[in-house]
């Protein structure tokens, strides 16, 4: 199947730092992708691992991907209230698609 | 670049009536989409296209129908809206998704669709 497994809610205080997780089901997947979507906005990328790497980091984010477990992380340092929106995972699959997950609603509080 | 719009940004329909979504696109992209969002449930892929001129149905195409007729526009119509097609509507574009690149889908705003 091609469910992508994400957890429906986090929340965190100000300062803190969050981690979103993701279960992915292709093995053949190329590239994995996170995702922001802001109250009301449409989906933005915000950070993407291609498959042959364990981590990125870019700033206040970091992507960890375990492979062999098929889980995907995004860690994100110091979380603001702007932070708060849904993240979405999503993988590239060996048929040159992109399958989302369900998305985690982060609640960031002062 | 606007990248990718939609119109509307807001429609209440009654049920039974119709209405056709707009997406466009300035980024020369050959494949676009259309997606429903629903809470608790992701997103679901209702029709694609993979050029001007073709499309092809998704997850969930009952309902709807699509055209391509230039490759920069993806119309949604809803022939005859029923209550279950209440949700937000997302419209993306992208290159062709070759496993050897990171290039992926670009959203639109959204469209907030009520049935009546």
């Amino acid at each position: 199947g091609e469910d992508v497994e994400q957890s429906l809610f986090l929340s965190v205080r100000e300062g803190d730092s969050s981690v979103i997780n993701c279960t992915y089901t292709d093995s053949s997947s190329t590239y994995l992708y996170w995702y922001k979507q802001e109250p009301g906005a449409g989906l933005q990328l915000l950070t993407y691992i291609f498959s042959n790497m364990d981590m990125k980091q870019d700033q206040r984010l970091t992507v960890l991907l375990n492979k062999k477990d098929k889980h995907l992380s995004l860690r994100i340092a110091d979380t603001q209230t702007g932070d708060s929106a849904i993240y979405f995972c999503a993988e590239k699959t060996g048929f040159q698609k992109l399958v989302f997950g369900t998305g985690t609603r982060l609640l960031v509080s002062p | 670049n606007a990248g990718v719009t939609q119109t509307p940004k807001f429609r209440v329909l009654k049920t039974g009536q119709s209405m056709t979504l707009l997406c466009a696109q300035d980024m020369n992209h050959e494949y676009m989409y259309w997606y429903r969002q629903d809470p608790g449930m992701g997103l679901r892929l209702i029709h694609y296209s993979v050029g001007e001129g073709t499309t092809a149905k998704g997850e969930v195409p009952d309902g709807y129908n699509v055209s391509r007729l230039k490759k920069q526009n993806f119309l949604l119509g809803l022939e005859s809206a029923a209550p279950s097609q209440t949700s937000v509507y997302f419209c993306a574009s992208s290159p062709p998704l070759g496993g050897g690149t990171q290039e992926t889908q670009y959203f639109g705003p959204g469209t907030r669709l009520l049935v009546l």
